[in-house]
């Protein structure tokens, strides 16, 4: 089942802070996080295990929280290079079975 | 991290014929994936393609529509047949890499194959 993410869409200036949250109705292993431009690839950011820590890349933190199965991506001091689509993904299974990919939340950053 | 190379990058098509896109990975994968993307949508899993067994398929995907090859570890295909304008799409090769540093598996995306069906 999608996971869902909020908000859908946000504007940003630079400098600003933002989070993006993802939901889920199952019980997960894992959270997923990419950031993808327009007309390229999605992008790894980081992934949360259940039992693991905050993660952190760059200026860029997320959380997870398993007994609520919900994930939250923290921007801080958005730079411009931020924009673009970002996509949760969970996954149920310690094994690995697939990521279900998020509606994701369009993230833009003006001067 | 994995290097995907996807062939072609676009294509214009005609109604009804078919399309075949290759997926080229520069290290040995147990499991590939197709995934279609709508233009402002998100990332739907068409199949995983695993080397040695018959593609898995998603809700809504069938063989005959989208018939997957892996003949090895490294390379797969995806067919789109018999296409029309729906078929219309963004089409992602990725594959699944476990990370010594986030302990975890992670998924690469090939550049993608933008496909217009007239």
């Amino acid at each position: 089942q999608q996971p869902v993410q909020s908000p859908q869409a946000v504007i940003l200036r630079e400098g600003e802070d933002a989070v993006i949250n993802c939901s889920s109705s199952k019980a997960l292993y894992s959270v997923h996080w990419y950031r993808q431009k327009h007309g390229e690839a999605p992008v790894f950011l980081m992934i949360l295990l259940k039992g693991g820590e905050q993660m952190r890349h760059e200026k860029i933190s997320a959380s997870f929280n398993e007994k609520k199965q919900q994930s939250s991506l923290y921007l801080t001091a958005s730079q411009l290079s931020y924009s673009g689509t970002y996509f949760c993904g969970t996954e149920s299974g310690a094994s690995y079975d697939k990521v279900i990919f998020g509606p994701g939340t369009s993230l833009s950053v003006i001067p | 991290s994995a290097v995907i190379s996807q062939k072609p990058s676009r294509d214009i098509c005609q109604r009804g014929t078919s399309l075949t896109i290759q997926c080229q990975v520069d290290s040995q994968v147990t499991m590939m994936f197709w995934y279609r993307q709508q233009p402002g949508q998100s990332l739907t899993l068409i199949a995983t393609a695993n080397q040695g067994s018959e593609a898995t398929y998603e809700s809504g995907f069938v063989i005959d529509k989208f018939p997957i090859s892996r003949p090895n570890l490294t390379f797969s295909t995806l067919t789109v047949s018999n296409m029309s304008p729906e078929d219309s799409s963004i089409y992602l090769c990725s594959v699944v890499d476990r990370s010594r540093l986030y302990f975890g598996n992670i998924q690469y995306f090939g550049a993608g194959t933008r496909l217009s069906v007239l």
